[in-house]
């Protein structure tokens, strides 16, 4: 069974251009989560899918990111236009169910914004 | 609200050494904890796990203590090889919550030969 793919693994990107993110989810999960590590900080929920439905995104930093996951499959996270801060890892996870089922992590994209 | 602490790193061991990273709590309720790795080039993985106090959760060799009188949660491994150099995160998600994990920053570990 294959694992979680991000794409790309590393981007570099001016201030004030637009970067997409892709996450493929393990087939047959429904719930797929968006994360991002900032340098030497916390790993940080961004939003929570439930098929093509976001169920949860508090943690979205504000409107700048946006995220679709179209026919609830595979999921993309946009930034436009890009800020010095949003630099950092941006993990995807996904799992069959929602509650305490563990969540399976993608490698990541390391995105450093100049 | 729910947060983590664990000790910076990075941990530098020498091959067979004992390892201990330091994990401390603050949540409400009765949180499940977790520790994840992160091998250099791969996903966050669960490494293990304990859902209530005084659980010991395992794997791999590697060993944590759900202690809800210390709100700790410290990884200890006995005798760790060069092969267990990776970045590792403390963990938990509360019972009643939408069982999100709230991580730690992330303990670096490196073990020379």
């Amino acid at each position: 069974e294959a694992g979680v793919t991000q794409f790309p693994s590393h981007s570099v990107i001016e201030k004030g251009q637009t970067v997409t993110l892709r996450c493929d989810p393990i087939s047959g999960h429904d719930n797929l989560y968006w994360y991002r590590r900032v340098m030497g900080k916390e790993i940080k929920f961004l939003l929570h899918f439930v098929k093509e439905s976001k169920q949860d995104e508090s943690g979205m930093p504000n409107n700048r990111f946006l995220a679709e996951r179209t026919g609830g499959t595979y999921s993309t996270l946009k930034v436009q236009p890009a800020e010095l801060e949003d630099s950092g890892v941006y993990f995807c996870a996904s799992s069959r169910d929602r509650g305490k089922e563990t969540q399976y992590f993608g490698p990541g994209t390391r995105l450093l914004v100049l | 609200g729910d947060s983590v602490t664990q000790m910076e790193g990075p941990v530098t061991l020498s091959e067979e050494a004992f390892l201990t990273i330091n994990c401390t709590y603050t949540a409400t309720g009765y949180p499940s904890l977790f520790w994840y790795v992160q091998y250099p080039g791969e996903g966050l993985q669960l490494l293990l796990k304990a859902t209530k106090a005084d659980d010991k959760g395992s794997n791999k060799g590697f060993e944590a203590t759900y202690r809800k009188e210390t709100t700790s949660f410290h990884l200890e491994k006995g005798s760790v090889q060069v092969s267990d150099s990776a970045v590792y995160f403390c963990a938990l998600s509360s019972s009643g919550g939408s069982y999100i994990p709230t991580f730690g920053r992330g303990t670096s570990l490196i073990v020379h030969p």
